[in-house]
């Protein structure tokens, strides 16, 4: 069985800030892994995801993460914060042999400042 | 346009009174899946179906029921709604194959209140 732990329930930040979102995940199998965005009042969207390959994925928003391995994380980084990030994130993964189902963290809020 | 859409986006009720929402995708996927978003608890997962008539238990399924009789449709069935599923509920669609990653598409979101 999977389970993800994202260790910061809030993480308040001022604009231009750099921020760290962590995420903790253990697995006996191989994983896909995902981070989630949820602005408020909507649904769920994909921030970015690691399949295979570079253990370095980014967004189109300037949003990175890498997987660790030995470490099992998944970290989510941004150098500088814009207002427009705030929101709660979600980390999940989801095993390569279980067509689909993914296993969600209990969520971080992240909070930008002006 | 790719999407997944749930209905109603808002609904009150009274405890006991049997209530359904309905989801619906066009991406044609396999995989669908019911969660509950609660403060603190994140996204839980009640019910999944890999495929037509095929549905499973997720991680709290009691109070619910789903069924899975078209491709596109994943309606969330409460026989006798209590006040403990007062929640915000997704609906979610993705392939089954290992090389489309299982990345699922959420929809709009339902907000329950029972009272």
């Amino acid at each position: 069985a999977q389970s993800v732990t994202q260790l910061d329930s809030q993480v308040p930040v001022f604009e231009e800030a750099p921020v760290e979102l962590r995420c903790n995940y253990s697995s006996s199998v191989s994983v896909y892994l995902f981070w989630y965005v949820q602005y408020p009042n909507q649904g769920l969207q994909l921030l970015l995801k690691y399949l295979s390959g570079s253990t370095l994925v980014k967004s189109i928003n300037g949003f990175e993460a890498e997987f660790n391995k030995s470490q099992t994380s998944f970290h989510l980084r941004k150098p500088s914060v814009h207002i427009s990030d705030t929101a709660e994130y979600f980390c999940a993964v989801s095993a390569y042999n279980q067509g689909g189902k993914l296993i969600f963290g209990q969520g971080t809020e992240l909070s930008v400042k002006p | 346009e790719a999407q997944v859409t749930q209905n109603p986006r808002y609904l009150i009720t009274v405890t006991g009174k049997k209530l359904t929402v309905t989801c619906s995708q066009n991406m044609n996927h396999e995989y669908m899946s019911w969660y509950r978003q609660d403060p603190g608890l994140g996204l839980r997962q009640i019910y999944y179906s890999m495929n037509v008539e095929v549905t499973d238990k997720g991680d709290v399924p009691e109070g619910y029921k789903v069924s899975r009789k078209e491709k596109r449709n994943f309606p969330l069935i409460l026989e006798s709604p209590s006040p403990n599923q007062t929640s915000l509920y997704f609906c979610a669609s993705s392939f089954t194959r290992q090389e489309a990653s299982y990345e699922q598409y959420f929809g709009p979101g339902t907000r329950l209140t029972v009272t």
